[in-house]
């Protein structure tokens, strides 16, 4: 079965820190999206890229594309414990796959 | 208010005993799915509709039937529950199919087979 793989599965960091999630495939991704759910709900769309190269913020939250398609990134800055939960990227490769996620613990 | 509704929230059954959980949508999305979602293996896909009458596999259909009779509802039935399919289950729809629309996922369904 094809993955998307991504990385730390797990973090744990005190509040105002910076960290990156990153999401990698072996193939190209024609579009890929990253979610977020928290404890007891649904995840919910927080952005798509469709562009190699492409930025896009969202507040403290920067997603970046890579330029060949077939990585992501999703950096906070300054993280909130508002931010915790589970981030999932999911995306096209001819196929819509979900990544195994990264749950984010940020502690106060 | 746009939803997707699953019912129900929360199941304990046994081994054998079939059972349906209900999906519904007010969206009139083209395209739905199942999930199952179990630690450190994220969100794996079970069965997918394109639109009504339209059923494909997913990932992990084994154990599991789909039905959509109605752009609406997309029933997930479980004829004879094992205990490795006790897991958090969630639907999704979304406009259409065949490109990252953004996904609505309900608020899961989990379920317990002994």
């Amino acid at each position: 079965t094809q993955l998307l793989e991504q990385s730390p599965q797990f973090l744990s960091i005190q509040e105002g820190e910076n960290l990156t999630v990153y999401c990698n495939s072996s193939s190209v991704f024609s579009s890929l999206q990253w979610y977020r759910q928290e404890p007891g709900e649904g995840p919910v769309l927080l952005v798509t890229v469709v562009t190699g190269g492409e930025v896009k913020k969202l507040k403290r939250l920067t997603f970046q594309f890579g330029d060949a398609r077939k990585d992501s990134s999703l950096h906070i800055t300054a993280a909130q414990t508002g931010d915790t939960g589970l981030y999932l990227c999911y995306g096209n490769t001819g196929k819509l796959i979900f990544g195994q996620g990264t749950t984010l613990q940020v502690k106060p | 208010e746009a939803q997707v509704t699953q019912n129900p929230r929360y199941l304990i059954t046994v081994t054998g005993k079939k059972l349906t959980v209900t999906c519904s949508q007010n969206m009139n999305h083209e395209y739905m799915s199942w999930y199952r979602q179990d630690p450190g293996l994220g969100l794996r896909q079970i069965y997918y509709s394109m639109n009504v009458e339209a059923t494909d596999k997913g990932d992990v259909p084994e154990g599991y039937k789909v039905s959509r009779k109605e752009k609406r509802n997309f029933p997930l039935i479980l004829e004879s529950p094992s205990p490795n399919q006790t897991s958090l289950y969630f639907c999704a729809s979304s406009l259409w199919g065949g490109n990252t629309g953004e996904l609505f996922f309900g608020e899961g369904s989990r379920l317990t087979v002994l």
